[in-house]
């Protein structure tokens, strides 16, 4: 079960737009459209931003939308604010025998 | 308001056993799969186990099978993960999670520390 990769870190300055890469394989990312992404600020418990590659929860910002292209799913945010600035983690389904498989991380940090 | 609370974690000697329990309110939690999500100290987070709602199904990660086991008693509420076996690699805060892939819900986290 390896984790998907992520840059370790981006940064951005208010207002702009920063994307979030996650690199996976045919067995995970590119085989399902079961793509999270989850915020996490420092100790706190990890926050759902993106699920099913594209679809967001009620009550998370438009201003957060995710993609996929063959085995990269990405996440992008929009309009940079200061309370994004916060730890980004993918998650993909990567079959019954593997089951989830997450990311390394990427820290955001909005100059 | 849906909550989730862990408990159970503390300090085991590797080759050591713990029982986390996680305690679930706010939602029909017998509709629901649940997971345990745990994260080393200043790592990132690693999906450990899963189990359906009516317990059907149950998956590990590779680095915990035969070691761990997950189950849960809807009657109760609860959600448990039974550890045995504890390395030193195990270290880390362990979060029950609600959801399949995209977990919506999170509880605060039980740290577990393996050390002599």
């Amino acid at each position: 079960q390896s984790a998907l990769t992520q840059p370790a870190s981006v940064s951005g300055s208010p207002g702009q737009s920063i994307s979030i890469s996650c690199s996976g394989t045919r067995s995970d990312v590119g085989s399902y459209d079961l793509v999270s992404w989850y915020q996490q600020h420092p100790g706190k418990a990890p926050k759902l931003m993106i699920y099913e590659v594209t679809k967001r929860p009620s009550g998370v910002s438009n201003r957060f939308s995710g993609s996929k292209s063959g085995n990269t799913a990405s996440l992008t945010i929009s309009g940079l604010q200061a309370d994004d600035e916060a730890d980004y983690y993918c998650c993909s389904y990567a079959g019954s025998s593997t089951s989830w498989v997450f990311g390394g991380g990427t820290k955001l940090t909005v100059l | 308001e849906v909550q989730l609370v862990e408990s159970g974690g503390g300090l085991v000697q590797p080759g050591g056993s713990l029982r986390l329990s996680c305690a679930a309110s706010g939602f029909t939690f017998s509709s629901y799969s649940m997971n345990w999500v745990r994260q080393a100290p200043g790592k990132g987070l690693e999906w450990v186990s899963y189990i359906s709602s009516s317990s059907n199904t149950i998956y590990y990660a590779d680095s915990v099978k035969g070691r761990f086991t997950i189950s849960r008693d809807n009657a109760k509420n609860s959600l448990y993960l039974q550890m045995n076996s504890l390395r030193d690699e195990d270290t880390a805060v362990y979060y029950c999670a609600r959801g399949y892939g995209d977990y919506d819900y999170w509880g605060q986290g039980t740290l577990v520390t393996v050390s002599s």
